[in-house]
């Protein structure tokens, strides 16, 4: 089975510049997350969705920042406008709800840079 | 709210040698679970080990177990016979169960270990 896709893998911008990043699920996974890494605070989460319905997006930085599941197999994270502190990895994980099914699998993430 | 501590930033052993890491958590829940997950060069972030809270028996993959003490809220993983290939940053990680029957929380991530395994 296809592990959870992530594209792009690298994206260079300059600021001010929109970034889309997307993310498609294992298939049959209900739960959808987005985390960042950085050096100074580690991996941490951003939003997380539920049967494509958004649960707790208390981790998102700020407006700049928005995220969308518009059906079981995709979601996007977008940045508008793209600053130099948002240069991170982006990595989307996905899970099974329900009894002994909370194992989250990761995509190889996208490495952001904005100059 | 939960916290992970992962207090060795860095650790070596020799290829073959047996390391642990260590791990431990601060949290007022009672069922919850607790991972670690590798994340080699690549940055590829890869499960190696879960453990269920309410489950005592300590959890087994192979080379990897760990050592989870409740009472002391501490979840160590030990690497048996390690392999060039474990070099990596090693992160523990919390979830909480949330009330309703088996439905997911989010991650919480300790700062991380990386472990390299010399020839």
């Amino acid at each position: 089975d296809a592990g959870v896709i992530q594209s792009p893998r690298h994206e260079v911008t300059e600021m001010g510049q929109e970034v889309t990043l997307r993310c498609k699920p294992i298939s049959g996974h209900d739960y959808l997350f987005w985390y960042r890494q950085t050096m100074m605070r580690g991996l941490e989460l951003l939003i997380y969705f539920n049967n494509n319905v958004p649960i707790d997006d208390s981790g998102m930085p700020e407006d700049r920042f928005s995220a969308k599941m518009p059906n079981a197999s995709f979601s996007t994270l977008k940045i508008q406008p793209s600053e130099p502190r948002d240069s991170a990895v982006y990595f989307c994980a996905s899970s099974l709800g329900g009894a002994k099914q909370e194992t989250q699998y990761f995509g190889p993430g996208t490495r952001l840079l904005v100059l | 709210a939960q916290t992970v501590t992962q207090s060795q930033p860095e650790m070596s052993v020799q290829e073959a040698e047996t390391v642990t890491l260590s791990c431990t958590y601060d949290t007022s829940e009672s069922n919850y679970y607790l991972f670690w997950y590798k994340q080699p060069p690549s940055r590829q972030m890869i499960l190696v080990i879960r453990q269920e809270a309410y489950k005592q028996q300590n959890a087994t993959e192979n080379r990897f177990s760990v050592n989870f003490q409740k009472a002391a809220k501490s979840f160590s993983l030990k690497i048996s016979d390690s392999q060039l290939g474990d070099t990596a940053m090693y992160f523990c990680a919390f979830m909480k169960l949330m009330n309703y029957g088996g439905s997911q929380g989010n991650l919480i991530f300790g700062k991380g270990t990386k472990l390299s395994v010399k020839p």
